[in-house]
């Protein structure tokens, strides 16, 4: 049961252009999404978050957009650069019991960006 | 700090052998997590410590793995008697209480042969 998808398994985008990656959630507990990076031999790195109290959040370049209704939300990466090259997650997380606190992170498959000059 | 530590980069193992992995957190963060992660997959949940408790373990956590947190600040992911389905980067994350954004390590790739 795939609870956090990403349905584009690779994106190819031209330098200085926008890059718009999908991620779709089927739990409706889930109120708040992270945006992870990864390069071969690293692990992921944080890029950016949204609680489900936001429709945008925006981080210089980054911008993460989530539409509830939809369960679906993107991230907008503008203008795009070579160095952005990477594989990206979309994760999702709910609060635990008690409701005090976030866990684990269920994570999508991931969508290969290629970022030609 | 230099962040998430795991240690070995690299295990290969015969089937049938034991393994053990060990993960240094951040040292301020309460929170660590062990995920696995597949070619062409996400990163899969397997466990989370809070402090020294162990507060969740995947249901599809077979009983060959056991993770340990004895003093709340470093971790160890052991594996019994692996399977070449065990194949996989394991990678430890750590984080505050109050903050969702995990920090990962490098990760540490695990072959059966």
């Amino acid at each position: 049961d795939q609870q956090v998808k990403q349905n584009s398994p690779s994106l190819s985008v031209q330098e200085g252009r926008i890059s718009i990656l999908n991620c779709d959630y089927t739990n409706s507990m889930f109120d708040y999404f992270l945006w992870y990076k990864k390069y071969p031999a690293e692990g992921p790195t944080f890029l950016i978050s949204i609680s489900s109290i936001k429709d945008k959040n925006e981080d210089g370049r980054f911008t993460v957009f989530l539409n509830k209704s939809a369960k679906h939300l993107s991230l907008h990466i503008v203008p795009s650069q070579p160095g952005d090259s990477a594989v990206y997650f979309c994760a999702a997380s709910a609060r635990g019991a008690g409701g005090t606190s976030y866990g684990k992170l269920t994570f999508g498959q991931g969508t290969i960006l290629t970022v030609h000059p | 700090d230099t962040g998430v530590s795991q240690d070995p980069r690299h295990k290969i193992t015969k089937r049938g052998q034991n393994v053990t992995f060990r993960c240094d957190p951040i040292s301020e963060h309460n929170r660590l997590y062990w995920y696995r992660q597949t070619l062409g997959q996400g990163p899969e949940f397997l466990t989370y410590f809070q402090n020294e408790a162990q507060l969740e373990k995947s249901r599809l956590l077979s009983d060959r793995f056991s993770a340990e947190r004895p003093k709340g600040s470093f971790s160890t992911l052991e594996i019994q008697r692996t399977e070449q389905g065990d194949s996989a980067m394991y990678l430890c994350a750590s984080s505050l209480v109050r903050n969702t954004e995990a920090f990962f390590g490098q990760g540490t790739r695990l072959t059966v042969v």
